[in-house]
């Protein structure tokens, strides 16, 4: 199994382009969830899906969109990117809720400028 | 506002140390989660504790939960620098769907 990939590792953006970070797990897991993480303030969860066709905004959810039309599949989309959604987003993905193990992808660093 | 709250939140140690990493929060949590992430990585998850005043221990790591559920507490015995990572807690709120991070503690073993 691969895990959870998410593609691409990193990229810089102009201010008000947009990009889609790719999110996809082979596990046939059903909760799936986007995180940015900035220095020092750890996880952010902007967005979670708990199944295909279900999502539900997380903490910090806008400026960004998700779709879950697959189990596997997950992708963020970013419109109009700004400055400050420079951060390392990660992917992750997990079994169910009940004790709740996340999977996590390597990440994408992204930088707008 | 932070949710959980580490600390310290950075952490730089002699090989052979031991240490003590907190993750403290005025909430109460059904499960508590401990994730060490290395650089360039996702989190990887250490353990999971559910239960007020377990203890789980993993080799040289010790895992603690406190008695009201609200904050959980990390030992490391005889630091090595395969150690050396970013740790961080996660808690589950009863009937929530995600976890809540804390702010993560850098740690640093100097051999």
């Amino acid at each position: 199994n691969a895990g959870v990939t998410q593609t691409p590792k990193f990229r810089i953006l102009k201010i008000g382009q947009s990009m889609t970070l790719q999110c996809a797990q082979d596990m046939n897991h059903n909760y799936m969830y986007w995180y940015r993480q900035d220095p020092g303030m750890g996880l952010k969860l902007i967005y979670y899906s708990v199944g295909a066709g279900i999502t539900d905004k997380g903490e910090v959810p806008n400026g960004y969109n998700v779709s879950r039309s697959t189990t596997e599949d997950f992708p963020l989309r970013l419109e109009l990117a700004a400055p400050s959604q420079t951060s390392v987003y990660f992917c992750a993905s997990s079994y169910s809720r009940q004790g709740n193990e996340q999977f996590f992808g390597p990440g994408t660093r992204l930088t707008v400028l | 506002t932070q949710l959980l709250e580490q600390s310290p939140q950075f952490l730089s140690i002699q090989e052979g140390e031991n240490l003590t990493v907190y993750c403290n929060s005025s909430s109460v949590f059904s499960s508590l989660q401990w994730y060490r992430q290395e650089p360039g990585e996702g989190p990887v998850l250490l353990v999971t504790v559910v239960t007020g005043g377990e203890v789980k221990k993993l080799k040289r790591l010790t895992f603690q939960f406190g008695d009201a559920r609200k904050d959980s507490s990390l030992h490391i015995t005889a630091a090595q620098p395969g150690d050396t990572g970013l740790y961080l807690c996660a808690g589950l709120q009863t009937g929530a769907n995600n976890l809540f991070f804390g702010t993560g503690t850098r740690l640093t073993v100097i051999p």
